[in-house]
């Protein structure tokens, strides 16, 4: 299986921070990697397909990028709405694996 | 507007079984590989399975985890995807959750359901 080792666990920050959330997968995999947005008590929400490319509807201040291994996700000036649980996920092979994910708090 | 909608949750017994709902709106369904996923409280995201679209086979793809136990169907004609889940454990305890591919044979989830809560309990 292809572990996703995603960093930080959590991370404080404040609003209009750029952020920055890391993926490592441990074999190669393309670009084949999501990211979702998880907001406490709802259902996990796409945002990035193939690496980079953006969801209909979600705000270009996500951006996604990487190829191979290493994957990252920015978020470019945080907004109240945008703190959440953001997880990586590789559908590169079966089984679909995700990150442990990342608790972007408020400092 | 695409719309999932998983049903069928709720507390049941080690060793019974339980079949879940995902009904869709907004979309072709038959056109669509769909997806299940499971969150155990306070957990992680994890992927239970996948079935493609009739296009592609209908075939599907499991976890280690639930193989041999879950099964994966879908009606085209109602636009329903279904979990049938069986020789339940108190470890299948989880919210479940329903995708939509990016297409036929795609294991993307570009649309999520809001989740069905399952207990596997005595």
């Amino acid at each position: 299986d292809i572990q996703m080792t995603q960093s930080p666990s959590s991370l404080s920050a404040s609003v209009g921070d750029r952020v920055t959330i890391t993926c490592r997968a441990s074999q190669g995999i393309s670009n084949n990697v999501a990211w979702f947005q998880q907001r406490p008590g709802k259902a996990p929400k796409s945002l990035i397909y193939a690496a980079s490319s953006l969801q209909s509807g979600v705000p270009s201040k996500f951006s996604g990028s990487g190829s191979g291994t290493d994957f990252t996700l920015t978020i470019s000036s945080l907004q109240p709405e945008d703190f959440a649980t953001y997880y990586c996920q590789q559908y590169n092979s079966f089984p679909l694996t995700f990150g442990g994910g990342t608790k972007v708090e408020i400092k | 507007e695409v719309q999932l909608v998983e049903s069928g949750g709720g507390l049941i017994q080690p060793g019974r079984s339980l079949r879940l709902s995902c009904t869709v709106s907004g979309f072709t369904f038959g056109d669509y590989a769909m997806s299940w996923f499971r969150q155990a409280p306070g957990k992680g995201l994890d992927w239970v399975g996948f079935i493609r679209s009739k296009a592609y086979g209908g075939t599907t793809e499991y976890a280690a985890s639930v193989k041999g136990r879950f099964t994966i169907s879908r009606d085209d004609s109602k636009s329903i995807a279904y979990l049938q889940m069986n020789s339940l454990k108190t470890e299948d305890t989880a919210v479940y959750y329903c995708t939509r591919g990016h297409g036929g044979n795609s294991v993307g989830s570009l649309d999520w359901g809001q989740g069905t809560l399952v207990t596997v309990s005595s």
